[in-house]
């Protein structure tokens, strides 16, 4: 497969445990914010989604948190498995905004070892 | 499957020419997005159209353009194609224009097209 960036955080972790991944936003007129998985050789594809007046939502296997203060997100990903290998990103989006366009952090790099 | 199709999935060409790439949205949604994804920069919103018209503009160049057409596909036109143009291009398609409900607010991509210019 291709990789996505060569410059990614990379987060490794043993299949079974679980991960932690982080993201920092940087604009507060931010009110609704959405993990993508992406796959080598495939489009970004939705993970989970939390609004602004949430701090937690839990999915399958996943929970997303949300610190408003210090503009930090993270996914937590329980008994990770090999297929959880990707590349992650947050992406945010504007109150008020007339356009539903998501702007995409850098990602992270989700390595899995078996 | 996502639902929405992207056309060609690879285009090799030289500097200097012009490209069309092309997306099919996901059956009933009207919105259609523009992502550019280099190595260096992740993902790059470009434009959005909904039904037909153009909503938001990002970090587009002049020498690309897009249109959205009475059937909702969508393609984007690059052209004076330099090295740098080389990335993977993803459309993504949602229901609405904007919205505040969360159904209304997520995107669903298409596998994108690699773009490599020589």
């Amino acid at each position: 497969g291709e990789s996505v960036g060569l410059h990614l955080p990379t987060l490794s972790v043993q299949e079974g445990d679980n991960s932690i991944i982080n993201c920092a936003y940087s604009n507060s007129a931010s009110d609704y914010f959405i993990w993508y998985k992406q796959e080598s050789g495939k489009g970004p594809q939705f993970i989970i989604d939390i609004r602004s007046n949430m701090d937690k939502r839990q999915g399958q296997r996943v929970t997303v948190l949300l610190n408003k203060t210090v503009k930090h997100l993270s996914l937590q990903i329980a008994a990770t498995q090999p297929g959880d290998s990707a590349v992650y990103f947050c992406a945010e989006k504007s109150v008020g905004s007339a356009t539903n366009k998501l702007i995409f952090g850098t990602g992270t790099l989700l390595a899995v070892q078996p | 499957d996502s639902g929405v199709t992207q056309t060609p999935k690879h285009l090799i060409t030289a500097t200097g020419q012009r490209v069309t790439l092309r997306c099919s949205p996901r059956s009933g949604d009207l919105s259609v997005y523009w992502y550019q994804q280099s190595l260096d920069q992740g993902l790059q919103f470009l434009i959005q159209y909904y039904n037909g018209e153009e909503r938001a503009k990002g970090n587009i160049l002049e020498r690309f353009s897009a249109q959205q057409f009475p059937d909702l596909h969508s393609e984007l036109n690059l052209s004076s194609l330099e090295l740098g143009d080389s990335a993977l291009y993803f459309c993504a398609s949602s229901p609405a224009r904007a919205g505040s409900s969360s159904g209304a607010n997520v995107l669903t991509f298409g596998a994108g097209s690699r773009l490599t210019v020589l």
